[in-house]
């Protein structure tokens, strides 16, 4: 079965730092990667998925088949990037569901 | 927009009872899930729906079943209520099974 990890529960850092949240899968097929993201008292929304290969809010990720990775990428965190991360699978076949990582939450400090 | 609206914000609950809780989408969607978010356990599947009356189990059905009779509306059940089932429950839809549309969520308690 397919598996999606998150290192980190949390990852804090200052406005303007760099900001990376790791993603690391399992599935030894080609599947499909989401990055989702809840602000504070907001519902889950869609932020980006791999095969878009697009920039949202300043974000960006790369899908690294080699590594099994689709860590997202900020180069300049802003205080409104706080928020819970959640990067997501979809197997390519059929009827299939979205497995979830257990997120992570970014805190950008003043 | 797409619109996922969850009926119940806010529910409590006591041990044994029957809860009910509905989600309604209006973009004639044919997917409708239910998750449960639980922190340092992220999002759970525990049902999801392909088309009216059809349903399929997710990773964590025990203790739930659900209801498809329109397209639109996709409710979880709760047979009997148990003080482990008090989480964050967030309905969603999509049109494939890639881009989820969530609802706002409803926070159940169960004593």
């Amino acid at each position: 079965a397919q598996r999606v990890t998150q290192p980190e529960k949390l990852l804090s850092v200052f406005k303007g730092a760099p900001v990376e949240l790791k993603c690391n899968y399992s599935y030894s097929g080609s599947p499909e990667l989401f990055w989702y993201v809840q602000y504070s008292r907001q519902r889950l929304q869609l932020l980006l998925r791999h095969i878009s290969r697009e920039s949202i809010k300043g974000f960006t990720a790369d899908l690294n088949k080699g590594e099994t990775s689709f860590h997202l990428k900020k180069p300049f965190a802003q205080e409104e990037d706080s928020a819970m991360y959640y990067c997501a699978l979809r197997v390519n076949s059929g009827y299939s569901t979205l497995t979830f990582g257990k997120g992570t939450m970014l805190l950008v400090s003043p | 927009d797409v619109k996922v609206t969850q009926s119940s914000r806010y529910l409590v609950k006591r041990t044994g009872e029957k809860v009910f809780l509905e989600c309604v989408q209006d973009m004639d969607h044919e997917n409708m899930f239910w998750y449960r978010q639980d922190p340092g356990l992220g999002l759970r599947l525990i049902y999801f729906s392909y088309d009216v009356k059809m349903k399929e189990k997710g990773d964590i059905p025990e203790g739930y079943s659900v209801s498809r009779e329109k397209k639109e509306r996709f409710s979880l059940i709760l047979e009997s209520a148990s003080t482990n089932q008090t989480s964050m429950y967030l309905c969603a839809s999509s049109l494939y099974t890639g881009e989820l549309f969530f609802g706002e969520g409803s926070r159940l308690t169960v004593l």
